[in-house]
């Protein structure tokens, strides 16, 4: 099982609408959630980080945290066609060692169509 | 603020052949994070400084791989000897330290590697 789990897509979506993007861990301690958006060619940009469950909107985000479930997710709302990239979902877990590490995901690509 | 910067953006070398990475974090912040992309996998990290000490190199793939972080400022990554497997995106990101865990992490635009 991989530590982060993320679809790898393509979503595609209507301008406007929701976009709904999923993902589960492993690491039952994981304690620190991020969201990035990465356009093709760029390095991720940190666009949502969340720490207790429940949800954080900021804007057209909102990150949704179930650490019962182990599972976090980023809705974008009224998407537009700049919302097109690769997601990364990103979380925090201790590693053998005892350091805290950030595993991330594959990514989710969205393409939100005009 | 200045965000991370890399350098350089691309690098197309031989194998065989000595690469070093640079990354210059943002000012004030003691970690300091390389990470590698292959094509078409996820981003693996490779190791964490905190101020100039190695936190963790867990990720490291190989001894061909040698990262310093001297006086805490900026971090080089080595490759040497390069293989052809070796090729992808190196990232570097920084952060603040916190007791309980990372802080946001912010990414530099990355080095594109070409080992032929």
């Amino acid at each position: 099982q991989k530590e982060v789990e993320q679809n790898s897509g393509p979503l595609s979506v209507p301008e406007g609408a929701i976009a709904s993007l999923n993902c589960t861990y492993s690491d039952r301690g994981s304690q620190s959630f991020f969201w990035y958006r990465q356009y093709s060619g760029k390095s991720p940009e940190l666009i949502m980080s969340i720490y207790s469950n429940g949800d954080k909107e900021d804007g057209r985000f909102t990150a949704q945290l179930n650490k019962a479930s182990q599972y976090v997710s980023l809705l974008i709302r009224d998407s537009q066609p700049s919302d097109s990239a690769t997601y990364l979902c990103a979380v925090n877990s201790r590693t053998s060692g005892g350091y805290q590490k950030v595993t991330f995901g594959t990514g989710t690509k969205l393409q939100v169509i005009p | 603020e200045a965000g991370v910067t890399q350098f350089p953006s691309h690098s197309v070398i031989e194998k065989g052949q000595t690469v070093t990475l640079r990354c210059d974090p943002i000012s004030g912040h003691d970690n300091l994070y390389w990470y590698r992309r292959v094509m078409g996998k996820e981003i693996k990290f490779l190791l964490h400084f905190v101020k100039e000490s190695k936190q963790d190199e867990s990720g490291m793939p190989n001894n061909r791989f040698l990262a310093e972080r001297t006086g805490g400022t900026y971090s080089t990554l080595k490759v040497q000897p390069a293989e052809l497997e070796d090729s992808g995106v190196y990232f570097c990101a920084s952060s603040h330290w916190r007791v309980w865990g990372p802080y946001e992490q912010f990414f530099g635009p990355g080095t594109r590697l070409t080992v032929l």
